[in-house]
């Protein structure tokens, strides 16, 4: 098991639907990450916090909406989602965005919009 | 164009075949150089970290760096059942930068 932990493995939700993912991490690191990954599409960075402050938004529509409370904790809450964010969520930390060593991933969340 | 290419795959050899996986970048800015691997249904873990042009070795895997023609490679020798991944390279250049990942190439190795 990896110092990131995502909750919940799996999620189905409707469209109007309200849900949220969890990350935490136990790295002691001051960045973290939310990437969407679809079948057959490279990683797509989504939010990056450092320090808790929010400091990429990768054009990502309204329906996500990130929160970083604290530097071990990262959310990410869903709303009125629409099929195509079907999709493997994953969470990353590091040391600071800055980061030349790479990333930590969690293990990710399988979400099925229905 | 993107800024890091890779060969979606699949790729499929027999168990004991030399393994290559290949990345080509655009940014001559880039400096430093990562393997991951992603089992089915796992996040992606990192397998080897590569500073500027050379080669290192650990085990069965030798990541490979070309700077002059931005070109990396990943050598998996004796490959295995249990090597069955997607294998994606990450890079960046100079402190201050995020990674940029290569797409993934998904590797079958039949026993």
């Amino acid at each position: 098991e990896t110092g990131v932990t995502q909750t919940p493995r799996h999620l189905v939700m409707g469209m109007t639907n309200k849900k949220s993912l969890k990350c935490e991490q136990h790295l002691g690191h001051n960045a973290m990450y939310w990437y969407k990954q679809s079948a057959k599409k490279p990683l797509e960075l989504m939010f990056v916090y450092n320090f808790k402050e929010q400091t990429e938004n990768n054009s990502v529509p309204s329906r996500f909406s990130p929160e970083c409370p604290n530097s071990s904790h990262l959310f990410l809450h869903l709303h009125t989602l629409q099929p195509e964010d079907s999709a493997l969520y994953l969470c990353a930390s590091s040391q600071e965005t800055a980061s030349v060593y790479g990333y930590t991933f969690g293990s990710g969340t399988r979400l099925t919009v229905v | 164009q993107k800024e890091v290419e890779q060969d979606p795959g699949p790729l499929s050899v027999p168990e004991g075949a030399i393994v290559s996986l290949n990345c080509t970048y655009s940014n001559s800015a880039f400096q430093y150089f990562m393997w991951y691997r992603q089992y089915s249904r796992k996040g992606p873990e990192l397998l080897m970290y590569t500073y500027s042009s050379g080669n290192k070795e650990d085990g069965r895997f030798t990541a490979q760096v070309d700077k002059s023609s931005k070109y990396i490679s990943l050598f998996i020798r004796d490959s295995q059942p249990s090597d069955s991944a997607t294998y994606l390279c990450a890079m960046n250049g100079n402190a201050g930068n995020m990674l940029t990942f290569g797409g993934g190439t998904r590797l079958m190795v039949k026993p």
